[in-house]
């Protein structure tokens, strides 16, 4: 199984950018990278997702490293409603279903 | 938007009863999964769906566990003899296609078997 490894927490003033980071050093070539999170008490929420560049949507950007082992969620302007656990995903050609790890808890500090 | 519904929201069940977890995932989408949350832990996956039969399962998914899709809309997890172990936040989840860009889950049904 490709694996992720991510820091347990964090922690961010609000208003402030947070850059998540994710490795995965034994990524395949067609491996997806998914960035999922969790707020409290609620199921996980889609946030985005990449191959090989970097994507940028309503809720975040993600930067994927030349190389691919690593990749950078980028949240711009966090909020206390951006307090949550952060899942790194990696699905096996796009074809494997979310295998979650333990995620990065963020705090955000008014 | 479109969601995933889950019910009921929350369900206790004595030991050893079955237990039917209900899912409408969102309509024009062809693959479902359900995993679970057990209190403080990670979210674990226990099956996913499509066509009509399962495609893949975890190694918690074991013959106590079935899901049907007894309609065109209902997605459904049953439990035929529940165990404390299983108490629970019970997750469906729902994709357009196969490749799993988006996944969509739901709100989560919480098990506690006593």
């Amino acid at each position: 199984d490709a694996k992720t490894t991510q820091p347990n927490s964090m922690e961010s003033n609000e208003e402030e950018p947070v850059h998540l980071p994710c490795n995965h050093s034994t990524i395949s070539g067609t491996d997806y990278i998914h960035w999922y999170r969790q707020l409290p008490s609620q199921g996980p929420e889609y946030v985005i997702h990449g191959l090989t560049s970097n994507v940028n949507n309503r809720m975040a950007s993600l930067a994927i490293a030349e190389d691919r082992k690593s990749s950078t969620l980028i949240l711009h302007r966090a909020t206390l409603r951006d307090a949550a656990v952060y899942y790194c995903i990696l699905s096996i050609s796009g074809n494997t279903p979310l295998v979650f790890g333990k995620g990065t808890r963020l705090s955000v500090i008014a | 938007e479109p969601e995933v519904t889950q019910t009921p929201s929350h369900q206790v069940t004595q030991m050893g009863q079955e237990v039917i977890l209900r899912c409408v995932p969102i309509s024009n989408h062809l693959y479902f999964y359900w995993y679970r949350q057990i209190l403080g832990q990670k979210v674990e996956f226990l099956v996913s769906f499509y066509n009509n039969e399962i495609s893949e399962k975890s190694e918690i998914f074991d013959d106590q566990f079935s899901v049907e899709r007894p309609d065109g809309s209902n997605f459904t997890l049953k439990i035929r003899s529940t165990k404390l172990e299983d108490s629970a936040m019970y997750f469906c989840a729902s994709s357009e296609g196969r490749v799993v860009t988006e996944a969509f889950f739901g709100q989560g049904t919480r098990l506690t078997v006593v």
